[in-house]
């Protein structure tokens, strides 16, 4: 496709369960980035992949989010024992690189996760 | 670390009328600065972008100067529609972005 995709759109998990997120960036896009953006708050910054690597996970509130990218393209967000404080929509983002600021990065429509 | 404050919302104008919206940052050396806008249900989207100081952005009629000495990025638009109407977000770049809290327009036909 020609933008970002994410799926889920919409999860609902109950707390204490896993969810997964899934990142398609453009192809091509070196960058992939991800953020949360809780209701009527900015985006915020959680981690961020050069192809493969995870080169800041600075952001990601604790250790039960991880993040892979393995082949340098599709990436999934994992959150293990969903939180009620977890809920709220999960942004992710691609560019050609990451260490040019000009570089526009392209969001996708992004997942809102509703743990309950 | 870096920051951006935004003014505080929601704002409501008439169709016409003019808008400002404020943006200051906190941050070291030079990041670039960005409006991103996320229309009703819809994803971000780029806006405008200014990548160092006194340049000026600017897209669909909005416009936003990079002030260095006032730290400061304020979006501009000399007559706004029903189509602006949308949820305005300032960042500042340089590997992530930082967002400010976004604020919410609404445009009165």
């Amino acid at each position: 496709g020609a933008g970002v995709s994410q799926s889920p759109r919409y999860k609902v998990a109950k707390r204490g369960q896993d969810v997964a997120l899934r990142c398609d960036p453009i192809s091509g896009h070196v960058s992939l980035f991800w953020y949360q953006q809780a209701l009527g708050q900015g985006p915020e910054f959680l981690t961020y992949f050069q192809n493969e690597a995870q080169l800041d996970k600075s952001g990601l509130p604790s250790d039960r989010f991880f993040a892979e990218r393995p082949e340098g393209s599709v990436s999934t967000l994992k959150i293990q024992r969903t939180q009620q404080e977890d809920s709220a929509v999960y942004l992710c983002a691609s560019s050609l690189a990451v260490w040019e600021p000009r570089n526009e990065q392209f969001f996708g429509p992004g997942t809102r996760l509703t743990v309950l | 670390g870096d920051s951006v404050t935004q003014m505080e919302g929601p704002v409501t104008l008439s169709e016409e009328a003019f808008l400002t919206i404020n943006c200051t940052y906190t941050a070291t050396g030079y990041p670039s600065l960005f409006w991103y806008v996320q229309y009703p249900g819809e994803g971000l989207q780029l806006l405008l972008k200014a990548t160092k100081a006194d340049d000026k952005g600017s897209n669909k009629g909005f416009e936003a100067t990079y002030r260095k000495e006032t730290t400061s990025f304020h979006l501009e638009k000399g007559s706004v529609q029903v189509s602006d109407s949308a949820v305005y977000f300032c960042a500042l770049k340089r590997s992530k972005l930082t967002f400010g809290k976004g604020i919410t327009l609404s445009v009165r036909p």
